[in-house]
């Protein structure tokens, strides 16, 4: 596609409800990342995800986060059993391979999750 | 680990006018990278300058310039000209030469004002 595609870009669910986010990003980027955006607060990372390399997943914040790429391309990102603090604007990113030489990352325009 | 802080959680500048934006960050490498993203209320992220440590000139793209000092592991945004459409949340963000991860301060909301 064009441009990074996150899905859906509004979400409001009840708490302890799960919940899937979607990331569909540019055709040929091999490198996915997901990060979270709280009112007020930068972007913290979650997981990162490179060709077939196992994901990096140092930055998710507790076992009820969880994500998967499927055939290297969509990413969906779930949190069960949410929280009211799960609250946040969930950011997805896409880059070309060899990123280590660029530093530029597509985003999308993010889902923002609501938990009541 | 390495951070990044950004003291001003919000600015105003007259349109036309030049705004600073100021960021530090922290770390023990040598190399790395810093940029400065962009975020209109669209939400959508946009690189605005990216600047190499190991380069001493200060990266420049068209009204945006900045301002690295590595000792002082600072890295200002100036906006020249500023325009009704840089009005967005700024965000200054720091790589390891060979990491895969970016690290994002906090960011400062910018309203530039007609």
């Amino acid at each position: 596609g064009a441009g990074v595609s996150q899905s859906p870009s509004n979400k409001v669910t009840e708490k302890g409800k799960d919940v899937e986010l979607r990331c569909d990003p540019i055709s040929g980027h091999t490198a996915l990342y997901w990060y979270r955006q709280s009112l007020g607060q930068g972007l913290e990372f979650l997981i990162y995800f490179q060709g077939n390399s196992a994901p990096d997943k140092s930055g998710l914040p507790s076992d009820r986060f969880s994500a998967e790429r499927t055939g290297g391309s969509v990413s969906t990102l779930t949190i069960q059993r949410t929280q009211q603090e799960d609250s946040a604007v969930y950011l997805c990113a896409s880059s070309l391979a060899g990123f280590a030489n660029t530093g530029e990352l597509f985003f999308g325009e993010g889902s923002r999750l609501t938990v009541l | 680990a390495q951070t990044v802080t950004q003291s001003q959680p919000e600015m105003s500048v007259q349109e036309a006018e030049t705004v600073t934006l100021s960021c530090t960050y922290d770390t023990s490498e040598n190399n790395y990278y810093l940029f400065w993203y962009k975020q209109p209320p669209s939400r959508q992220m946009i690189l605005v300058i990216r600047q190499e440590a190991y380069k001493q000139q200060n990266a420049t793209e068209n009204r945006f310039s900045v301002n690295f000092q590595k000792a002082a592991k600072s890295f200002s945004l100036k906006i020249s000209d500023s325009q009704l459409g840089d009005t967005a949340m700024y965000f200054c963000a720091f790589k390891e030469e060979y990491g895969n991860k970016l690290v994002f301060g906090a960011g400062t909301i910018l309203r530039v004002k007609s």
